[in-house]
């Protein structure tokens, strides 16, 4: 596609429930980044996949978080038992292969609401 | 630990006036440095970037060099239009730390006429 396309973009939950977050990245990136962004902060790296496999998870706060990308191309961010604090917009970028130098881009978000 | 500190907003400017966004980092190992930006409604866009010391990252009017010697990489604009209102995030990221980006926490811009 020509740009990241995340899906849905707006979740609302209730306390407890597990949701799942599609992020769809731009065509050939084999970097693929989730981040999560409260209201008045800067985001937040949560997880970093170079292909297949997540090189770097040190951002996912607890285990209930998870995020998979089985064929190197679009990622779920899972998220098990969602609390309250849970709440932000989650963003998903991609690069075209990982460096530093390289320009992230990013979709739109999924804001998810856990009441 | 890498971090990024912006100034505070929101900055509130007339039409045609002088914008500095300060924004000064550290980081373990060599970063490199981001600007990126939000339009309200709209997702998170590149505005510029530079990859080594001295380099300047230049895009729509805006501009910003990398200073090394100073920890920073302000972000400057000659003359600002009502459409650059905005949030705008300083961010880095360092090579061998999956080039995860660590960003500011914004700073808010709003344009009068």
């Amino acid at each position: 596609g020509a740009g990241v396309s995340q899906t849905p973009s707006n979740k609302v939950t209730e306390k407890g429930k597990y949701v799942e977050l599609r992020c769809d990245p731009i065509s050939g990136h084999t970097a693929l980044y989730w981040y999560r962004q409260s209201l008045g902060q800067g985001p937040e790296f949560l997880i970093y996949f170079q292909g297949t496999g997540a090189a770097d998870d040190s951002g996912l706060p607890n285990d209930r978080f998870f995020a998979v990308r089985p064929e190197g191309s679009v990622s779920t961010l899972k998220i098990q038992r969602t609390e309250r604090g849970d709440s932000a917009v989650y963003l998903c970028a991609s690069s075209r292969s990982g460096l530093a130098v390289d320009t992230q881009y990013f979709g739109p978000g999924t804001r998810l609401t856990v009441l | 630990g890498n971090s990024v500190t912006q100034m505070e907003g929101p900055v509130t400017l007339s039409e045609e006036a002088f914008l500095t966004i300060n924004c000064t980092y550290t980081a373990t190992g060599y970063p490199s440095l981001f600007w990126y930006v939000q339009y309200p409604g709209e997702g998170l866009q590149l505005l510029l970037k530079a990859t080594k010391a001295d380099d300047k990252g230049s895009n729509k009017g805006f501009e910003a060099t990398y200073r090394k010697e100073t920890t920073s990489f302000h972000l400057e604009k000659g003359s600002v239009q009502v459409s650059d209102s905005a949030v705008y995030f300083c961010a880095l990221s360092v090579t061998g730390t999956a080039s995860k980006l660590t960003f500011g926490t914004g700073t808010r811009l709003q344009v009068t006429l």
